[in-house]
């Protein structure tokens, strides 16, 4: 098993623009988590999932942002209308249930918008 | 709601001193509890974790953590710190739903010096 895999790992794009991220976790997890982090913070929970279900979304995320796991394997977060705050480092992770294993991220996704 | 408390943003040592890294949780129940280092640009590598058991538990990279529940602390130490430790470190809890989502704190920066 190759780990979490989180593709494009760096990307920049203008205000206003749309952007889509892709997490592919580790096969035999079937939770999925969505976390950013700006610099010098600790990662904010986002959104998760088990199999293809959203079972919770921080009531931070606003509605420009949007997560989706159709199959219950990969993953895709998309930012509508980019803003200059949405600059941060994304960053996925995967997990059995229960969550013995411990949660295995991925290298992250940083988005710059300028 | 479950949170994290790292007292210290930056600790400086020495190499070959002794580290501890201070975090204090709130959760009703039993925590999952977990360290997280991260190097810069990097994603997070999981140092160790409590589910249950043995209050000591011993991690990679000659790291250990004791879970102190009378204190709702998760500390963690290394009796040698070696310069290639220098990275910021992350404690995090997850509680309900077997699991759930991880919440973590703001870390704590290590600086070694020579």
């Amino acid at each position: 098993d190759t780990g979490v895999s989180q593709d494009p790992r760096h990307k920049i794009t203008k205000r206003g623009q749309n952007v889509t991220f892709r997490c592919d976790p580790i096969s035999e997890h079937n939770r999925l988590y969505w976390y950013r982090q700006t610099l010098g913070q600790g990662p904010e929970f986002l959104t998760y999932f088990q199999n293809e279900a959203q079972l919770e979304k921080s009531r931070l995320l606003s509605d420009r942002f949007s997560a989706e796991r159709p199959k219950g394997s990969f993953s895709t977060l998309e930012i509508q209308r980019t803003e200059q705050g949405d600059s941060a480092m994304y960053l996925c992770a995967s997990s059995l249930v229960p969550a013995g294993g411990g949660y295995t991220f991925g290298s992250g996704t940083r988005l710059t918008v300028v | 709601a479950q949170s994290v408390t790292q007292p210290d943003i930056h600790i400086t040592v020495s190499e070959g001193a002794s580290l501890e890294l201070r975090c204090n949780y709130s959760y009703g129940a039993t925590p999952y509890l977990f360290w997280y280092v991260q190097s810069p640009g990097q994603g997070l590598q999981l140092l160790l974790k409590y589910f249950s058991g043995d209050t000591l538990v011993q991690g990679i990279k000659g790291f250990e953590a004791e879970f102190k529940r009378s204190q709702s602390s998760f500390n963690l130490r290394k009796p040698s710190v070696h310069w290639s430790d220098a990275a910021e470190y992350f404690c995090a809890v997850a509680g309900g739903n077997q699991g759930g989502k991880l919440i973590f704190g703001q870390g704590t920066e290590l600086s070694v010096k020579p």
